[in-house]
């Protein structure tokens, strides 16, 4: 079946570290990879996607490219700050589907 | 304008118990979905509305749980009698297009957190 794995957290950075949170599905066809992202005390909320191969989603300094050939699609920031603090999700969606199949959330808090 | 908003925000009751979770989208958001996140587990979709009618419920566990958008707008989530396994957090999310259409964006509420002791 479908499924997303995400690197396991919590991950703790020191302000303008460089941030990679891994990312890898498995599933047939030619899914949409998306990122979720949810702060302190509100609902996830989206915050790239990607919707073929080679397709490169960004925001907010974020960015992830669509690797199909190693099935990944790895969140990356140049330089994190303390408000990036939040717990990051990776998932897919099928076509012709309605269904996000989510990996487990990837906690992320960056210090001062 | 007002996000998706759940209640209550945490709910804590004994095994046999019922409770009910409450979900008001985004106004205009004819789609509403629910999903679960047990602990330690992914988030994992439950049943998707379109309007008031159930498109999709393939990922509600059992029969112990009953949905309803009775109207179309707010959706309900019963949890009749609740089991330990039951315990998570809920999210409920909404869209004016259907996640296969345009952005697949969802906008999801906070959560309804779960405790069955």
């Amino acid at each position: 079946g479908n499924s997303v794995t995400q690197m396991e957290g919590p991950v703790t950075l020191s302000e303008e570290a460089f941030l990679t949170i891994n990312c890898t599905y498995t599933a047939t066809g030619y899914p949409s990879l998306f990122w979720y992202v949810q702060y302190p005390g509100e609902g996830l909320q989206l915050l790239l996607k990607a919707t073929k191969a080679d397709d490169k989603g960004s925001n907010k300094g974020f960015e992830a490219t669509y690797r199909k050939e190693t099935t990944s699609f790895h969140l990356e920031k140049g330089s994190v700050q303390v408000s990036d603090s939040a717990v990051y999700f990776c998932a897919l969606k099928k076509g012709g589907s309605e269904k996000l199949v989510f990996g487990k959330g990837t906690k992320l808090t960056v210090n001062p | 304008e007002a996000g998706v908003t759940q209640f209550p925000s945490h709910s804590v009751i004994e095994k046999g118990q019922t409770v009910t979770l409450r979900c008001d989208p985004i106004s205009g958001h004819d789609n509403l979905y629910w999903y679960r996140r047990v602990m330690g587990k992914e988030i994992k979709f439950l049943l998707h509305f379109v309007k008031e009618s159930k498109q999709d419920e393939s990922g509600m566990p059992n029969n112990r749980f009953l949905a309803e958008r009775t109207g179309g707008t707010y959706s309900t989530l019963k949890v009749q009698p609740a089991e330990l396994e039951d315990s998570g957090v809920y999210f409920c999310a909404s869209s004016q297009d259907r996640t296969g259409a345009n952005t697949g964006e969802l906008f999801f509420g906070e959560g309804s957190r779960l405790t069955v002791l």
